[in-house]
């Protein structure tokens, strides 16, 4: 199984901060990694498919790269409905493992 | 409009048996792989299970081979998810999603999620 290692776990910011979020595969994993945002009570969301590409109806203030096995998930300047926690996921092969979640909570 | 109902869920006791259903309407159902994900009350999400198109083929999490069985009904356009010899660890909400697969694969929809609690 691919490990897929998340961090921080979780972060304290203020609306307007920038904010990044990073996730390790345990192998290369080419550019099979998807974020996902949760609200409590709500089920997932994509935000960032395929490492950089921009799910449909997504604010543009999110973004994605990727460095090798190395992925970051970007907020420009946060807002508040981006309180949520964050999962990266790796889709290059079953089992689709998620990373453990970055929880972002005000400051 | 995509849409994808769990249902089947609640208080079991431990070593028993569980079916969950997921009902797709919205889009051609036997057109997509699908997926079970779960998560255990305050913790993350964690994939369990998948099944390609047309049934053929599936996979599981090691924590849930032997014991849950994933299946799919294409004509009823429906997804399950058989649960048996239960245990304390798996209370968790479950969650069905499917996966668009073009190039890069994603979940790109999923259900509200269904509860399922493993108590004595």
């Amino acid at each position: 199984d691919i490990q897929m290692t998340q961090s921080p776990s979780s972060l304290s910011a203020s609306v307007g901060d920038r904010v990044t979020i990073t996730c390790r595969a345990g192998q290369s994993i080419s550019t099979y990694l998807n974020w996902y945002k949760q609200k409590p009570g709500k089920a997932p969301k994509v935000l960032i498919y395929a490492a950089s590409s921009l799910q449909s109806g997504v604010p543009s203030r999110f973004s994605g790269s990727a460095s090798g096995t190395d992925f970051t998930l970007t907020i420009s300047s946060l807002q508040p409905e981006d309180f949520a926690t964050y999962y990266c996921q790796q889709s290059y092969n079953a089992p689709r493992t998620f990373g453990q979640g970055t929880k972002v909570e005000i400051k | 409009e995509v849409q994808l109902v769990e249902s089947g869920g609640g208080l079991v006791q431990p070593g028993g048996s569980l079916r969950l259903s997921c009902a797709a309407s919205g889009f051609t159902f036997s057109s997509y792989w699908m997926h079970w994900v779960r998560q255990a009350p305050g913790k993350g999400l964690v994939w369990v299970s998948r099944i390609n198109s047309d049934g053929s083929g599936t996979n599981y999490a090691d924590s849930v081979k032997g014991r849950f069985t994933i299946s799919r009904d294409n004509a009823k356009n429906t997804l399950y998810l058989q649960m048996n010899s239960l245990r304390a660890e798996d209370t968790a909400v479950y969650y069905c999603a499917r996966e668009f697969s073009s190039g890069s694969r994603y979940f790109d929809y999923w259900g509200q999620g269904t509860l399922v609690t493993v108590s004595s």
